[in-house]
Formats: structure tokens, C-alpha cells, sequence
């Protein structure tokens, strides 16, 4: 099946220091990724569309200047979290929908990466 | 308002027996409903998509069921295995001039031994 990579699975920094996450689709590519956080025990919230060579669309309440997303090719998509703090620590998530459908037609079949889990001390 | 709501919120069965989980949505209108496996620390993995025209769906041992007439699905877990113990969480995709996924905020299953 499809692969989207979470690089790194799990960070921790100090506290005021920036944090990259990428998000690679290894055998696909996909012009729209999505960034979620989770916190324990709830599910998904999305953070924003990821569109290649334009800007994100960040979903209300998302602070666009803390969490800055770079789309810069058709596989890759990254999150920086920029000047983090202890309440910025939760589990990152991103997803990819292939430029071309895998799955049922129309569908927009998502594949989800494997999470990165952010702690900031 | 476009929600959904799973329930319960959390289950516990004994290895070997059959489950279901539900899920109402007040999304409307919507193309599909998909249900994922999340397990622990990990990201979501798709089990089943369905449209809305779809009213079943099998993965294995999943089984999924769509009613959309009163917007509600199910997940059926048959004779389930340690390794089923995870969240499971509906998203219903909301076609309304955009598209936007809706996500349930998921069922935890645990199956003893």
C-alpha cells in the first residue's frame, strides 16, 4: 500500500526552540497534505491543508506564524513549530492524497504517516 | 453543525468474541464515510471507505455498514484478535462547496486474553 514517512517519530527540545517535522510520500505524489494534533486519548484535530507551491490554509483558531508549513514538492511537506513550549508537546500527524485516486474512484483516499511525537521541556 | 458521534467511547472483550462499534453523523451532504484503525502512538490505517450508496463493506474480518438514510454506521468486528486493540475512528467527508474530512473522536477497543 501507499507509504507517507514521519521523520523524526519523536523530538524532544527546549522550550523557545523551533521543531521541523517532515512529512514524505514515498511512492506517491500528492500536490495536498494535511497536518493534525492529537492529544492523548482524543482524536485528530486538523491543523491545516498543505498545498504544494501555495500557501497553507490554516484551519481556525491555528496560529500560521508558530506552526509554519512548507509544501515545496509534490512528496514532501514539513511543519516547523516555531519558539515551542511545554503546551506545544502532542503528537503530530500528517496525511497525503495521492495526485492520482488508489483506492474507490472519487474517493480521496488519505494515507496517514506514522505520527511524531513532540515534547518540549 | 456537522459532527460525528461514536460510541461507545471505550470498549473492553475477551479475545475470540465479535464486537460493534457505532457511529452517527449529522454531516450533510457527504460522499463518503471511512472508518481507520489507530493503534497506540501510531498513525491512523484505513479499514473500509464506503459512498454514500454503499450500504456494507468487508475488510477481513471488519465489516462496516452504512445507513444513510439515518446517518448511521457501524463497524463489526468478527472474533477479535489481541492485535484489534486500538482506537477506531469514523470520518465522514463533508462535500458542501469543499471538502473537508469530519472526524469522530473514536472508539478505544481492548481485547483480553
Amino acid at each position: 500500500g501507499a507509504v507517507v514517512s514521519q521523520h523524526p517519530s519523536w523530538v524532544i527540545c527546549k522550550s523557545g526552540t523551533s521543531v521541523k517535522i517532515e512529512c514524505r510520500s514515498l511512492d506517491f505524489q500528492a500536490t495536498t497534505m494535511f497536518w493534525y494534533r492529537q492529544f492523548p486519548k482524543q482524536s485528530l484535530m486538523l491543523m491545516a491543508t498543505s498545498n504544494e507551491g501555495s500557501k497553507a490554509t490554516y484551519e481556525q483558531g491555528v496560529e500560521k506564524d508558530k506552526f509554519l508549513i512548507n509544501h515545496a514538492s509534490l512528496t514532501l511537506s514539513t511543519l516547523t513549530v516555531t519558539s515551542a513550549h511545554p503546551e506545544d508537546s502532542s503528537f503530530y500527524i500528517c496525511s497525503a492524497r495521492p495526485n492520482v485516486d488508489r483506492g474507490p474512484a472519487n474517493t480521496g483516499e488519505l494515507f496517514f504517516g506514522e505520527g511524531s511525537r513532540l515534547t518540549v521541556l | 453543525k456537522n459532527q460525528v458521534e461514536q460510541s461507545p467511547q471505550s470498549l473492553i472483550i475477551l479475545e475470540g468474541k465479535n464486537c460493534t462499534l457505532q457511529c452517527n453523523y449529522t454531516v450533510s451532504p457527504f460522499s463518503n464515510l471511512r472508518w481507520y484503525k489507530q493503534d497506540t502512538g501510531r498513525g491512523p490505517v484505513s479499514l473500509t471507505i464506503m459512498t454514500f450508496s454503499e450500504n456494507t463493506k468487508s475488510n477481513g474480518r471488519y465489516t462496516a455498514t452504512l445507513d444513510a438514510d439515518t446517518k448511521q454506521s457501524s463497524l463489526h468486528i468478527t472474533a477479535s484478535q489481541l492485535s484489534d486493540s486500538a482506537s477506531y475512528i469514523c470520518v465522514v467527508l463533508f462535500s458542501g462547496g469543499y471538502n473537508k474530512l469530519i472526524f469522530g473522536a473514536g472508539t478505544r477497543l481492548a481485547v483480553h486474553p
